[in-house]
């Protein structure tokens, strides 16, 4: 399957700053990405779905102007949490789309805000 | 209804047993069938893929789907300790958007 790369793989920031999480497709031209937010002993929420070269497209209830997402290229999709807060702190995981409708994830990045 | 129902367990089961996880669900619009081992701390896996009814065999990994019930099932033969995982099932109808279940925590004891 194919190969994604996150980075970070955990940051701690303070309440207001913005934090920016690469995820990268490693041996894949990745046309479509997905963000995903998991909380504790919950299942895995879309947030939205990243084609190159254009917007993302936003799920209900996720706000486009506080999970900026941006995918330049066909290897790399780029999630920035402006002003973060406590209530941001979440496990955040990419994916990509190869064939019909198989997902390849990475590894997930551990966003704590303090 | 939730559209995709999964027991979280935690599911307990000694090593070399026959483990057994399942999900139901209610779109019948879905038609391709996942499921994802996800460490803990770790994004999940893509372990078995599979379209519309029927049985697929991996190794000691087996996934049925049977659309007149709308249930999935993943069997795992011979269980090791690194079986240990949470295991989510996955569907979709074709359109990209995936709906997950919420994962069964699984533990093979030594």
């Amino acid at each position: 399957g194919a190969v994604v790369s996150q980075h970070p793989s955990r940051v701690i920031c303070k309440s207001g700053t913005s934090v920016k999480i690469e995820c990268r497709s490693l041996d894949f031209q990745a046309t479509t990405m997905f963000w995903y937010r998991q909380f504790p002993k919950k299942s895995l929420m879309l947030m939205a779905t990243s084609n190159e070269g254009s917007k993302a497209t936003y799920e209900q209830g996720v706000e486009k102007d506080k999970f900026l997402i941006n995918h330049a290229s066909l290897t790399l999709s780029t999630l920035t949490v402006t002003s973060a807060h406590p209530e941001d702190s979440s496990f955040y995981i990419c994916s990509t789309l190869a064939g019909v409708n198989e997902q390849f994830f990475g590894p997930g990045t551990r966003l704590t805000v303090l | 209804q939730k559209e995709v129902e999964q027991d979280p367990g935690p599911l307990s089961v000694p090593e070399g047993a026959i483990v057994s996880l399942n999900c139901t669900y209610s779109n019948s619009a879905f038609q391709y069938f996942m499921w994802y081992r996800q460490y803990s701390r770790k994004g999940p896996e893509l372990l078995m893929y599979t379209y519309s009814s029927g049985n697929k065999e991996d190794g000691r990994f087996t996934a049925q789907v049977d659309k007149s019930s709308k249930y999935i099932s993943l069997f795992i033969r011979d269980s090791q300790p690194s079986d240990s995982a949470t295991y989510l099932c996955a569907m979709t109808g074709g359109y990209q958007k995936v709906t997950f279940g919420t994962g069964t925590k699984l533990q093979v004891i030594p």
